[in-house]
């Protein structure tokens, strides 16, 4: 596509619930990020993607939160039984490859745990 | 490993010169530079590469000394639409150019008319 997209744009779900985050990364970018910005807050980084692997896992905060990419492309971010503080933007970029590619940032899914 | 950026905030008037910058505890093979305005994601500005090379975009330049671990944004004769937060990203992975980007804390800019 013409570049990163994410869904659903906004996201409000109940305590406890699981939630789903997709990215549709640029065609051909092989490196996929997952990020997440709390209001006002920096961009943390939860996990990256080489193809469908992912040799980096560290930023995950805690078991509840999972990712997968397929074929190479669309990526899942799964949080279970989601807790208030997991509101934030969660936003998806993707690069060309993982050398020094600039990443280009989707629109991000603004998530709301009530 | 996150790097350090000041100021965290700016404000300027059209017209006058900023500097933000970016430090790392750990040896760097590269900075990259984001824009991110309210509302937004974040765009690319630049990367700079070993070497202390100075990149440009529009009057918006950066330096990168790997000695001292450290990056400069310089925003000259700012307008209007440089508002935003800035933020800088140093590799994950130590001294190498693969794996995650992790980014700094953010300096926020407000340019006034």
């Amino acid at each position: 596509g013409a570049g990163v997209s994410q869904s659903p744009s906004n996201k409000v779900t109940e305590k406890g619930k699981d939630v789903e985050l997709r990215c549709d990364p640029i065609s051909g970018h092989t490196a996929l990020y997952w990020y997440r910005q709390s209001l006002g807050q920096g961009l943390e980084f939860l996990i990256y993607f080489q193809g469908n692997s992912a040799p980096d896992k560290s930023g995950l905060p805690s078991d509840r939160f999972s990712a997968e990419r397929t074929g190479g492309s669309v990526s899942t971010l799964t949080i279970q039984r989601t807790q208030q503080e997991d509101s934030a933007v969660y936003l998806c970029a993707s690069s060309l490859g993982p050398n020094n590619e600039k990443l280009f940032f989707g629109s991000g899914t603004q998530l709301s745990v009530l | 490993q996150q790097p350090v950026q000041s100021p965290q905030a700016v404000i300027l008037r059209e017209g006058e010169d900023a500097v933000i910058n970016c430090s790392s505890s750990k040896a760097l093979y590269s900075v990259h530079w984001y824009r991110q305005k309210h509302g937004e994601a974040p765009v690319f500005l630049m990367i700079l590469l070993k070497g202390g090379e100075q990149k440009g975009h529009e009057k918006i330049s950066a330096s990168f000394n790997e000695k001292k671990q450290q990056s400069s944004l310089y925003l000259t004769a700012s307008q209007l639409s440089y508002s935003g937060t800035y933020f800088c990203g140093t590799p994950g992975v130590y001294g190498g150019s693969q794996g995650n980007l992790i980014f700094g804390k953010g300096t926020k800019l407000s340019v006034k008319p």
